[in-house]
């Protein structure tokens, strides 16, 4: 197992177009993360998942955002009618220890530019 | 509501030098963990350290270590020996355990000048 996967890695799309990502978490952690990192800013948090169950989600996930987690394993996450404020880094992570004290492992992210 | 300060947008470090980047907390929970992450420009979060609220010796892994200061609460890293692969945004969080997430700082941008 190599990590955290999303894809795709970059994606342009115009103003009022829905997006899709998807994360593939480390196979065993049953506790998954998505975060939004804006320039020059720390990633916020978006919301979480034990297994299957979405158990938190931030105000800034709005209306808007759906994110998903079938069967426990993938995630994906959509922005519907995106708008340019939705342009950032969208990153996911997960862990399997529940303090995190060794380390919550995300991936690479996907950078949205939205136009 | 818990809250991350890193209060250096940037730092410079000569290479082969050691570097301390600051960051205080703030949180009303007794029991939480506090970690560093580094950046680079691929974007990847890369985990470094972590440091538990109740751990009584501060943490080192390898070229990194923790000032853990409760009182003053405050969790700078310390990295020895600069490399140029430092070079990278460096971030510090929080959890509680009363939370799931982590709640980051705004981050400190190294470089290492060789």
């Amino acid at each position: 197992d190599t990590g955290v996967s999303q894809d795709p890695r970059h994606k342009i799309t115009k103003r009022g177009q829905n997006v899709t990502f998807r994360c593939d978490p480390i196979s065993e952690h049953n506790r998954l993360y998505w975060y939004r990192q804006t320039l020059g800013q720390g990633p916020e948090f978006l919301t979480y998942f034990q297994n299957e169950a979405q158990l938190e989600k931030s105000r800034l996930l709005s209306d808007r955002f759906s994110a998903e987690r079938p069967k426990g394993s993938f995630s994906t996450l959509e922005i519907q009618r995106t708008e340019q404020g939705d342009s950032a880094m969208y990153l996911c992570a997960s862990s399997l220890d529940p303090t995190g004290a060794y380390g919550y492992t995300f991936g690479s992210g996907t950078r949205l530019t939205v136009v | 509501a818990q809250k991350i300060t890193q209060t250096q947008p940037g730092m410079f470090v000569q290479e082969k030098e050691a570097v301390t980047l600051d960051c205080t907390y703030d949180t009303s929970d007794p029991s939480y963990g506090l970690f560093w992450y580094k950046q680079p420009s691929s974007g990847e979060m890369i985990f470094l350290i972590y440091q538990g609220s109740y751990d009584q010796q501060n943490a080192t892994e390898g070229r990194y270590s923790l000032n853990f200061q409760k009182a003053r609460k405050s969790a700078n890293l310390v990295i020895s020996a600069s490399q140029l692969g430092d070079s990278a945004m460096y971030f510090c969080a929080m959890r509680v355990k009363a939370a799931r997430q982590l709640t980051f700082g705004s981050g400190t941008q190294l470089t290492v000048l060789p």
